[in-house]
């Protein structure tokens, strides 16, 4: 069964400087692999989404993410984090002809002013 | 057009209740799934309903079932609720199956279900 890990619990950066959140995935083919983002009380949002083509995919809010199959990531960037990008980021693999969404343990962004 | 809506917000049970849970959909939406947010376990995908019917399933015992009705509205009920029950539990639609090439899926903002 595929999995997601997000080895970073927390992390914080300060305003205006770049972000990178890690993820890497494991299965055996290329899966959907997503990047949601989830604000205290608040529903997830989905950032970007990549299944194939261009493995550098441009989401909302300024947010890239790259598709690295010798690595198995997929890592989340941006270049200027604003105060508004503090919160929950998660990443998830979707994989099978079965509906099967595993999400990663979430990254926590702190933006210091 | 309004979003996902997820009612109640907040709700406390004790152990061995039921509780259901309702969403409606974004308007036009036909999908509808339900996942389970705890800080031990993560997200979990529960269920996927499209048309009124179960069309996928996560890995959760039979205590957890659900229903989607004709507008697409959908309910999800937990029988004989234990502490470990206690979780923020999202609602998601989509205009297809989202099972079908993972369509993109909207979130509702959650219901905090506490069990005592």
């Amino acid at each position: 069964a595929q999995s997601v890990t997000q080895p970073d619990i927390h992390i914080t950066v300060s305003e205006g400087a770049s972000l990178e959140l890690r993820c890497n995935y494991s299965y055996g083919a290329t899966p959907y692999l997503f990047w949601y983002v989830q604000s205290p009380g608040q529903g997830l949002q989905l950032l970007l989404k990549y299944f194939s083509g261009d493995t550098l995919v441009q989401g909302i809010k300024g947010f890239e993410a790259e598709f690295k199959r010798s690595q198995s990531s997929f890592n989340l960037r941006k270049p200027s984090v604003h105060w508004s990008d503090a919160a929950e980021y998660f990443c998830a693999v979707g994989a099978g002809l079965r509906f099967d969404m595993r999400f990663g343990a979430g990254t926590r962004l702190t933006v210091k002013p | 057009k309004a979003g996902v809506t997820q009612t109640p917000r907040y709700l406390i049970k004790t152990r061995g209740q039921q509780v259901t849970l309702s969403c409606s959909p974004i308007s036009g939406h036909r999908s509808v799934s339900w996942y389970q947010q705890t800080p031990g376990q993560g997200l979990q995908f529960l269920f996927e309903y499209f048309s009124e019917t179960q069309r996928n399933k996560g890995n959760f015992p039979g205590r957890f079932s659900g229903r989607q009705f004709s507008n697409s509205r959908s309910e999800m009920n937990v029988s004989t609720l234990e502490l470990g029950d206690s979780a923020l539990y999202l609602c998601a639609s989509s205009q297809g199956l989202a099972g079908a090439n993972y369509n993109e899926q909207f979130f509702g903002p959650g219901t905090r279900l506490t069990v005592l």
